[in-house]
């Protein structure tokens, strides 16, 4: 089966603008979580979103939102970027909330804010 | 919140050599689980072990949580081994808390 989808794999953006990630879930996954890594921080748990609703939120700014569609794929968005969010964004799905044992990561979205 | 600290931070070995990778954490969690970070910056789920013992090919685990403290053991290693190894905690719901790795690089 074809694995979790992240698009695009490299981006590259100017303060101030905004940008919005793309992660396609597992077939059958319905629950979709999002990570930032960076050198300095680490990885660290942005939010997860299950049938459409956003479930749980990590200890970020406003400016990083989320949404899921129908079809369980999802979309971050970061506006307003500062050079501090540049980062590998990586998106795990699973089949339903909670199931961390279950996830599946994708290859991750390198972001560089210049 | 809870913490975790993973140890060493770097490890060179030779091809065939073993390692223990280790994980502590700083308070009762209720899920434990290992990745494997792969070049092109993919994690891999290794483990799924909130206690006990658990084996896949020439790895295995073992966490002891009434100790809190997790060991990832890797044998006969090979280059393809290389790579960021993150243990990651879970308190409750799905937000899992990382350590900050082991970088391991197998030597042919």
């Amino acid at each position: 089966k074809a694995g979790v989808t992240q698009t695009p794999r490299y981006l590259i953006k100017t303060r101030g603008q905004q940008v919005t990630l793309s992660c396609s879930p597992i077939s059958g996954h319905r629950s979709v979580s999002w990570y930032q890594q960076t050198p300095g921080q680490g990885l660290q748990f942005l939010f997860e979103y299950f049938s459409e609703t956003q479930r749980n939120k990590g200890n970020f700014p406003g400016r990083f939102s989320g949404r899921q569609f129908s079809n369980s794929r999802s979309e971050m968005n970061v506006s307003t970027l500062e050079l501090g969010d540049s980062a590998l964004y990586l998106c795990a799905s699973s089949l339903s909330v909670g199931e961390t044992g279950g996830y599946t990561f994708g290859s991750g979205t390198r972001l560089t804010v210049v | 919140g809870i913490q975790v600290e993973q140890s060493p931070p770097d490890l060179i070995l030779q091809e065939g050599a073993n390692s223990t990778l280790r994980c502590n954490f700083s308070d009762s969690v209720n899920n434990l689980q290992w990745f494997h970070q792969n070049p092109w910056g993919q994690l891999i789920n290794l483990f799924y072990i909130p206690s006990g013992t658990k084996q896949n090919g020439r790895l295995s685990a073992t966490t002891v949580a009434t100790e809190r403290y997790s060991l990832l053991y890797i044998s006969s290693s090979q280059t393809t081994d290389s790579g960021v190894y993150f243990c990651a905690v879970g308190v409750s719901g799905s937000r899992l808390t990382f350590g900050e790795g082991t970088q391991l690089t197998v030597n042919p």
